[in-house]
């Protein structure tokens, strides 16, 4: 069974720009999760989906995120303009349904804003 | 709101001695308690869980935690260690029966192992 994917694995960009993280969770998983860790801090909770509906978005910095998982499977997160302190590890995760199902997590894709 | 604690940024062990990670929580309800491992450039694993039941729950690669709801706590053990255990470890908590799935993690612990 293949796992999480992410892509890119890393990304330089300058602040200002663009950048859009893509996750492939497991097949099947309705629970798709997304986390970031910046440097020396804990890994924060961004945003959780149950298929293509956002369930939870509490942990979104501010409106320069935007995540998406049209039809319920891949997801992107879009930083939109990047900021320097958005750089960091973001990690995507899923899970199936039920609540107490462990997540499973990608390799994540480092980000470094310049 | 939901925290967790790691007191300990690295602990250092001798290989075939015992080793424990420290982990306390504060949460609304009854926590389902994970331990994630991450090795160098890669994603985090998962290692075990307690959801309800037996306080002492055994996962992947002979570790196990202790549940200790009177001291809210979650530490990581294992009887033998190994040079391959050398890894940060994060703990985690959630809280679905507050309608919440999100993890919140500990700042993770370094484990050495040596030789």
């Amino acid at each position: 069974e293949a796992g999480v994917t992410q892509f890119p694995s890393h990304s330089v960009i300058e602040k200002g720009q663009t950048v859009t993280l893509r996750c492939d969770p497991i097949s099947g998983h309705d629970n798709l999760y997304w986390y970031r860790r910046v440097m020396g801090k804990e890994i924060k909770f961004l945003l959780h989906f149950v298929k293509e509906s956002k369930q939870d978005e509490s942990g979104m910095p501010n409106n320069r995120f935007l995540a998406e998982r049209t039809g319920g499977t891949y997801s992107t997160l879009k930083v939109q303009p990047a900021e320097l302190e958005d750089s960091g590890v973001y990690f995507c995760a899923s899970s199936p349904r039920e609540a107490h199902n462990e997540q499973f997590f990608g390799p994540g894709t480092r980000l470094t804003v310049l | 709101a939901q925290s967790v604690a790691q007191p300990e940024d690295q602990v250092n062990v001798a290989e075939g001695n015992p080793l424990t990670v420290k982990c306390t929580y504060s949460v609304s309800g009854n926590p389902y308690l994970f331990w994630y491992v991450q090795y160098p450039n890669r994603g985090l694993q998962f290692l075990l869980k307690y959801i309800t039941g037996d306080n002492l729950v055994k996962g992947s690669y002979g570790f196990e935690a202790e549940f200790n709801k009177s001291q809210t706590s979650f530490h990581l053990k294992k009887p033998s260690a190994l040079v391959s255990d050398s890894a940060l470890y994060f703990c985690a908590v959630s809280a679905p029966g507050a309608g919440s799935y999100q993890l919140t993690f500990g700042k993770g612990t370094k484990l050495s192992v040596i030789p």
